[in-house]
């Protein structure tokens, strides 16, 4: 079974805060999406990291791919209460001729003021 | 705004009845997926369209259907609907092939009563 999970399931924390959130799976990856969905909202793309090992900084959110393209992490610095939402993680798998992409059950963070 | 429309945006009917939510992608996009996202079950993957075609099936009811017109908007059609119906249905499209990201629509909010 294909089978992506993300901890922590849930985190609140005080603005100013550093915080980490993962995504793990026994599976490799051709890529790996990050999304944030806000209440009521779709899903928003963040970033694809594609290359293991691969960091990719988006002000003050830093992704990276870990070597075995099986694991990711979100790292935030100095949470902002806008950061509030559930973050999502997607990977894309090779299915015969195309990419399969399967979501994670995703972390939902409160940053309190 | 993602460039993904979806109507309409609430819906509210009875048990029993049929629905038919609609979706077109953005400009250039060929692929459409429909997920299904309830508070206990997180985003869960329906079904997916290629130009045209269906390439991948998730969790999808039989009481469920889609297709994707040749202009490329897709319906979703939910027949004999139950309370357990109830839950945001979005849309993504995405260009197929290469980094696999998906933009996703803000969602049709289905409430079952």
């Amino acid at each position: 079974t294909q089978l992506l999970e993300q901890s922590p399931q849930f985190l609140s924390i005080q603005e100013g805060e550093n915080l980490t959130v993962y995504c793990n799976s026994s599976s490799v990856f051709s890529s790996l999406q990050w999304y944030r969905q806000e209440p009521g909202e779709g899903p928003v793309l963040l970033v694809t990291v594609v290359t293991g090992g691969e960091v990719k900084k988006l002000k003050r959110l830093t992704f990276q791919f870990g070597d075995a393209r099986k694991d990711s992490s979100l790292h935030i610095t100095a949470a902002q209460p806008g950061d509030t939402g559930l973050y999502l993680c997607a990977g894309a798998m090779v299915e015969t001729s195309y990419d399969k992409v399967i979501f994670g059950p995703g972390t939902s963070l409160s940053v309190i003021p | 705004d993602s460039g993904v429309t979806q109507t309409p945006k609430h819906l509210i009917t009875a048990t029993g009845q049929r629905v038919t939510l609609r979706c077109s992608p953005r400009s250039g996009d060929l692929s459409v997926y429909w997920y299904q996202q309830s508070l206990d079950q997180g985003l869960q993957f329906l079904i997916q369209y290629y130009n045209g075609e269906e390439r991948a099936k998730g969790n999808i009811l039989e009481r469920f259907s889609a297709q994707q017109f040749p202009d490329l908007h897709s319906e979703l059609n939910l027949s004999s609907l139950e309370l357990g119906d109830s839950a945001l249905y979005f849309c993504a499209s995405s260009v197929e092939g290469g980094s696999n990201e998906q933009f996703f629509g803000p969602g049709t909010r289905l409430t079952v009563l």
